[in-house]
Parts: C-alpha cells; structure tokens; sequence
C-alpha cells in the first residue's frame, strides 16, 4: 500500500526567501507524484506533477520538485517566495495501475511573512 | 471552459436531515473521486468511480452513498446526517492520471 508522509507541518519563512517543502513515500511499486496547493476555503490546485521522464519537475507560479527514487523523496522547492504563497501544501501518490487514487500527506502550512 | 463544480459551497444542517452534496465536471473523465478532509487533515477517499454505473468504497470508510448515472454528474447522499458528519467534502476527476478537484463543500451538521 501506498503512503506519504510530510516531514514539516509548518514552514514560516520570509518574503523573497527560497522555501523547501519535504515529502516522502513508501509504495512497493513504481508510482507516480503530485504536489497540490490548497488556498483558505477552496479546493486543490494541481502544482506538478511527476509521471515519467525527467526527474526534476517544473511547474506553476515557479516551484519545482525533484523525484528521488533511491531516496523515496519528491520535495518541493521555491527559489523566492511571495506573501501570495501563504498556503496549505499537500504531496500525494498513486501507484502506477491503480486508477490513479491517491494517498495525501498531512499537509504543510507555508505563511509567508514581510 | 472545462471545469468541475461543487454545490452547495456550504451547508449548515440539523442532525437527522437527508442531504445531497453535488459534482458536476464538463471535462468529460471517466474517473471521478469524493474524498473527505477535516480541518488542518489530509484527504481521505471516501468513494470512487471508474465511469457510469461503477462505485466502489473508498479507503475511509464512510456512511455516505454515491450514484453515477451521467459521466459529468457524481453526487453525495447521506441519508441521515449527524454531527459527526461535520467535514469538508471534496469532489475530483481524472482522464489521464492527473487529479482535478472542485472548490468542495464545507459540511456542518447541528
């Protein structure tokens, strides 16, 4: 069975500062990565993701994430952070053929502070 | 524009009262998802289903029910809520492996 875990539940960091979102999974089979941004009362937003191919994954408002199999990691990187990435983080997988359920994180609370 | 929708975005309701949380996507996925999340928790699946006529049970179990009789449309019935119920509900679907989700609803049963 797959599961995730987040290592950081909270992650306050100042503006213009680079952030790192941690996140590692425990799966038997090859699987695959999402990172998802959840603003205050809404739903989830898709950040990355990571299917196949390369291993360092670029996606929206400029995050990236790297996928290390070896180390069963796929965390979240921001080089400089605005206020508007106030947020709650959440990295999830789903193993390869299982219809693409997923398995969340507990979530990381990210406040960026002036 | 392709999009998935929630209805109503919130519900507050008296215990024993028979509710129907709604989800409609026009992006036309077969794959759609109903997950559960309490407030500051990860999301939970309560309920999935691979196209028309398909559901299965998600891995929390829940006294909720789901019917899917049109591929856009996928909506949540609890029969009789309790207080217990109280949570945030969220809707998704899927074409390709990516999970898209709806703005949800916030659940509040008195």
């Amino acid at each position: 069975a797959q599961s995730v875990t987040q290592l950081d539940s909270q992650v306050p960091v100042f503006e213009e500062a680079p952030v790192e979102l941690r996140c590692n999974y425990s799966s038997s089979v090859s699987v695959y990565l999402f990172w998802y941004v959840q603003y205050p009362n809404q739903g989830l937003q898709l950040l990355l993701k990571y299917l196949s191919g390369s291993t360092l994954v670029k996606g929206i408002n400029g995050f990236e994430a790297e996928f290390n199999k070896s180390q069963t990691s796929f965390h979240l990187r921001k080089p400089s952070v605005h206020i508007s990435d106030t947020a709650e983080y959440f990295c999830a997988v789903s193993e390869v053929g299982n219809d693409y359920k997923l398995s969340f994180g507990a979530g990381t609370t990210v406040t960026v502070r002036a | 524009e392709a999009d998935i929708y929630q209805t109503p975005r919130y519900l507050v309701i008296g215990t024993g009262k028979k509710i129907t949380l709604e989800c409609s996507q026009t992006m036309g996925h077969d794959k759609m998802y109903w997950y559960q999340q309490d407030p500051g928790m990860e999301l939970h699946l309560i309920h999935y289903s691979y196209g028309v006529n398909s559901t299965e049970k998600g891995d929390l179990s829940s006294e909720s029910t789901v019917s899917r009789i049109r591929t856009e449309h996928f909506p949540l019935t609890l029969e009789s809520a309790r207080p217990s119920h109280t949570s945030q509900y969220l809707c998704a679907s899927s074409g390709t492996g990516v999970q898209y989700f709806g703005p949800g609803t916030r659940l509040t049963v008195t």
